[in-house]
């Protein structure tokens, strides 16, 4: 079983919609939670950092951490095609140390 | 703005030539840098860490004699692909951590891709 599992889509979804975008993990310990998003041919820009359960509120985008599920999530609220990316949760912390453990990555493109 | 800057972010050589890429934080000192690969619609893997001042860790599979790294200042790491052939063409990309907080998430550079003809 992979430390980190993240559906690789890809997600196609109509301009103005909620996306959902969702990690799950095994080992409990982890305590810190990132979303990435990268566009094609760059690197990984940091959307939202969270520490332990709870959810954190960026704009359109919103984080939820579910420690007791082992799940993670990241909210899109009124979709763009600008938000078309690909989009990587990533944890660390606890029993892992310092290093960062990263998803497949989920795939999502917003239709105009 | 960018926290962390990679270059050059386009290579194109032959067979046989050696390239170094270069890897700087520009708003903090970093003590520890990661140098990934990166597949077409995959996702990252860590190739190694490179530690200020001292050898990097390699992860396993990687060849530490083909994948130069040289951590010689807090603000710079270069990745030097020795030798390299056409199955060393990929897109690699460094990031950086704030040493003061090693929960901190890293920040990327925008990644170099590599083409080996």
């Amino acid at each position: 079983q992979k430390e980190v599992e993240q559906d690789p889509g890809p997600l196609s979804v109509p301009e103005g919609a909620i996306v959902s975008l969702n990690c799950t993990y095994s080992n409990s310990a982890f305590q810190y939670f990132m979303w990435y998003r990268q566009y094609s041919r760059k690197g990984p820009e940091l959307l939202m950092y969270t520490y332990s359960s709870g959810n954190k509120e960026d704009g359109r985008f919103t984080a939820q951490v579910d420690k007791s599920s082992k799940y993670i999530s990241l909210f899109i609220r009124d979709s763009q095609p600008s938000d078309s990316a690909t989009y990587l949760c990533a944890m660390s912390g606890g029993t892992g140390g310092f290093k960062t453990i990263f998803g497949a990555g989920t795939r999502l493109f917003v239709k105009a | 703005g960018a926290v962390v800057s990679q270059h050059p972010s386009r290579v194109i050589c032959k067979s046989g030539t050696s390239v170094k890429i270069e890897c700087r934080s520009l708003d903090f000192q970093a003590t520890t840098m990661f140098w990934y690969r990166q597949f077409p619609k995959k996702s990252l893997m860590l190739m190694a860490t490179s530690n200020e001042g001292s050898k990097a860790t390699y992860e396993q599979g990687v060849e530490k004699d083909k994948f130069l790294i040289n951590h010689a200042s807090l603000t710079l790491s270069t990745l030097t692909v020795t030798s390299a052939h056409p199955e060393d063409s990929s897109f690699y990309i460094c990031s950086a951590r704030s040493p003061q907080h090693q929960n901190q998430p890293q920040h990327f550079g925008d990644g170099t891709r590599l083409s080996i003809l």
